[in-house]
């Protein structure tokens, strides 16, 4: 099992980001993708999760209107985009399969979002 | 109320036992299992204990989790200079309809 993330972002306030994790190692459609993140020297922070077999996201209050999470089963991989960056979205972006609860056995290596002008 | 809380930070020397607390309330910790996570520095998160008290194959036995109410304890016994990390606690929150973390706890080994 394995999900790898895409490289490190640098993005202006008020861009958006759009951060892929592509799985490979399992049944893609058998369990859900979270995406959680982490502020520099800070604690660790869910953003919703997506169901790869229909599609369907769920998001943290905080993230709603700002992120929107989408998949491509085709080359199963799953995607996190959030806009109107702030400097406050800084963070190591992580992905990690799991199931509907805080049980996640794989995780992405991270995916580093500079916000700056 | 919707928040795990941790102590900040836990320290011991090489081969003491480490306790971490993790307490929530009725609608995270007290209905849904706790899973918590080592962070080493500079890496991604990785499972340590599910199901309160369940390890993941290749998890030392040294790492052991509890429950007790809406809390759950992480225990190191026998600490060894490679545990220093940082460990969180995780729950399903079902007010929120989305998952906690605990802030965390930055174990010290002394």
């Amino acid at each position: 099992v394995q999900l790898v993330q895409s490289g490190a972002e640098v993005k202006k306030p008020g861009a958006s980001v759009k951060v892929s994790c592509k799985a490979s190692g399992y049944t893609f459609t058998s369990y859900y993708i979270h995406w959680v993140r982490q502020a520099p020297g800070q604690g660790l922070e869910w953003m919703g999760i997506i169901n790869p077999s229909r599609g369907s996201a769920s998001y943290a209050q905080k993230f709603q209107g700002t992120v929107t999470m989408t998949r491509d089963t085709s080359t199963t991989t799953v995607y996190m985009e959030l806009t109107r960056l702030t400097s406050e979205d800084t963070a190591l972006y992580y992905c990690a399969r799991g199931t509907v609860g805080t049980f996640w056995d794989y995780w992405g290596q991270g995916t580093l979002v500079n916000v700056s002008s | 109320q919707s928040v795990l809380t941790q102590p900040p930070s836990a320290s011991g020397t090489p081969g003491q036992r480490v306790t971490i607390s993790c307490s929530g309330g009725s609608s995270n910790s007290g209905s849904n299992t706790v899973n918590w996570y080592q962070q080493l520095p500079g890496t991604a998160p990785k499972l340590l204990i599910y199901n309160y008290d369940q390890r993941p194959s290749g998890v030392p036995d040294r790492f052991s989790g509890s429950k007790s109410g809406t809390s759950a304890s992480l225990a190191i016994s026998g600490l060894q200079s490679e545990d220093e990390a940082d460990y969180y606690c995780a729950a399903w929150d079902d007010s929120l309809n989305g998952a906690l973390f605990g802030g965390g706890t930055k174990v010290t080994v002394l």
